[in-house]
């Protein structure tokens, strides 16, 4: 499968937790992109990477999300001290110049 | 902020219905406006990705069209059927931030048999 995966696919843990997800892109693609989708809502634009580098982060993010694409490939975000508001699915993808965005079928965090 | 605004927010229709959606976005600096469907329990797939002002693509029953002076694109189908049934999300790319998506909220389509 030469689609974006994401792992895992669903995750349940307490209030206070930290809970870290993984991105694996498509492997041409240089731009990778983390969403939030909350029910009822669009796609909530998370943080973006091109490459290692990660040029912007929603300021909608408290300082307990964390993301990282070291060697510009697969990606992790990592969301220490879990709230319940953190509940969502976390979509991860990825894309190169010209072409459209490819998702991963998401990560659905439930926290309880 | 770019503001993408999608309407309406849910539609149903009957099978055989053509329908069609609107998606709005700012026309400053516009770079491309990427159509998305969505099903229940699947990740979000690519329909169209569209720069030029005037731009209209096809595949199958769906087509789309791209107003870049006025900001707006409207996404049609033709003869709807059950298995249409999904949310249909535009995204727009500005050029001054590019690579970043940029989603609307969707509209939630159901066909009836």
């Amino acid at each position: 499968d030469t689609g974006v995966s994401q792992d895992p696919r669903h995750k349940i843990t307490k209030r206070g937790q930290n809970v870290t997800f993984r991105c694996d892109p498509i492997s041409e693609h240089n731009r990778l992109y983390w969403y939030r989708q909350t029910l009822g809502q669009g796609p909530e634009f998370l943080t973006y990477f091109q490459n290692e580098a990660q040029l912007e982060k929603s300021r909608l993010l408290s300082d307990r999300f964390s993301a990282e694409r070291p060697k510009g490939s697969f990606s992790t975000l990592e969301i220490q001290r879990t709230e319940q508001g953190d509940s969502a699915m976390y979509l991860c993808a990825s894309s190169r110049v010209g072409v459209g965005a490819f998702f991963g079928q998401g990560t659905r965090l439930t926290v309880v | 902020i770019l503001n993408v605004e999608q309407s309406p927010q849910s539609l149903h229709v009957q099978e055989g219905d053509s329908t069609n959606f609107t998606c709005s976005f700012p026309s400053s600096n516009f770079y491309a406006l990427h159509w998305y469907r969505w099903e229940t329990a699947k990740s979000p797939e690519a329909l169209f990705v569209m720069t030029l002002n005037g731009d209209e693509k096809k595949k199958g029953r769906i087509s789309a069209t791209l107003n870049t002076k006025e900001g707006y694109s409207y996404l049609y189908i033709k003869g709807s059927q059950p298995e249409d049934s999904a949310t249909y999300l535009c995204a727009s790319l500005k050029g001054s931030t590019l690579g970043r998506l940029y989603f609307g909220r969707g509209t939630q389509l159901t066909v009836w048999p």
